[in-house]
């Protein structure tokens, strides 16, 4: 099993730029999730899906989008890139309320 | 929503020493306590977890502790190496139910740095 996988694993973007970050999970998981993390911040929630269908708002959401495509898949979309929004980004996931599982993250800059 | 403080932000310790981290949490409902280990350039892995009705849990170098009635809980790593040298985050899990199941929230992390 791969467990779970993020593309791409580095972007550069300019300001204004679109972007989506992909997450797919071969887990039978049923809850995923998508953080930033930042110095010093530790890992911040964006938003959550905890079952197919469904998504929720985390701590940091403004300016980021989500669809949960399917039980596997959990995209984060940019629409208008920020320099603020220069992180790594990390996706897990986990069975209900049990262990999250996390991604190998991807280093997004932007200028 | 749940708070979660964690200390210190760094720690230094030499080889063979014990290492404690210290985290507080402000829902009283919280019921799940993990603690992730993230070595330089990876992804946060589960190291140990405590549920609410258990006050100890060991494996190995590593227990974790929870009081309840104080709202915190931490993390022993006794005879240190340097391959324990990482970031290390706790969080807690509120009690929220329904949409939110699962959901937790993390401290800001500790970076331990073990010296030879």
């Amino acid at each position: 099993n791969a467990g779970v996988t993020q593309t791409p694993k580095f972007q550069v973007l300019k300001t204004g730029q679109s972007m989506t970050l992909q997450c797919a999970q071969d887990m039978n998981h049923n809850s995923m999730y998508w953080y930033r993390q930042d110095p010093g911040m530790g890992l911040r929630l964006i938003y959550y899906s905890a079952s197919e269908g469904t998504t929720d708002k985390g701590e940091v959401p403004n300016g980021y989008n989500v669809s949960r495509l399917n039980k596997r898949e959990f995209s984060l979309r940019l629409e208008s890139a920020a320099p603020s929004q220069t992180s790594v980004y990390f996706c897990a996931s986990s069975w209900g309320a049990d262990e999250q599982f996390f991604g190998p993250g991807t280093r997004l800059t932007v200028l | 929503g749940e708070n979660v403080e964690q200390h210190p932000s760094t720690l230094s310790v030499q080889e063979g020493d014990s290492a404690v981290i210290k985290c507080t949490y402000s829902d009283s409902a919280s019921n799940y306590f993990p603690w992730y280990k993230q070595e330089l350039g990876k992804r946060p892995q589960l190291i140990i977890d405590i549920r609410s009705n258990v006050g100890e849990k060991k494996d190995q170098r590593i227990a974790v502790t929870l009081n309840k009635t104080a709202k915190h809980f931490s993390l022993h790593i006794t005879e240190t190496q340097p391959e324990d040298s990482a970031v290390y985050f706790c969080a807690a899990r509120g009690a929220d139910r329904g949409s939110t199941l699962g959901r937790l929230y993390f401290g800001r992390g500790t970076q331990l740095t073990v010296w030879p």
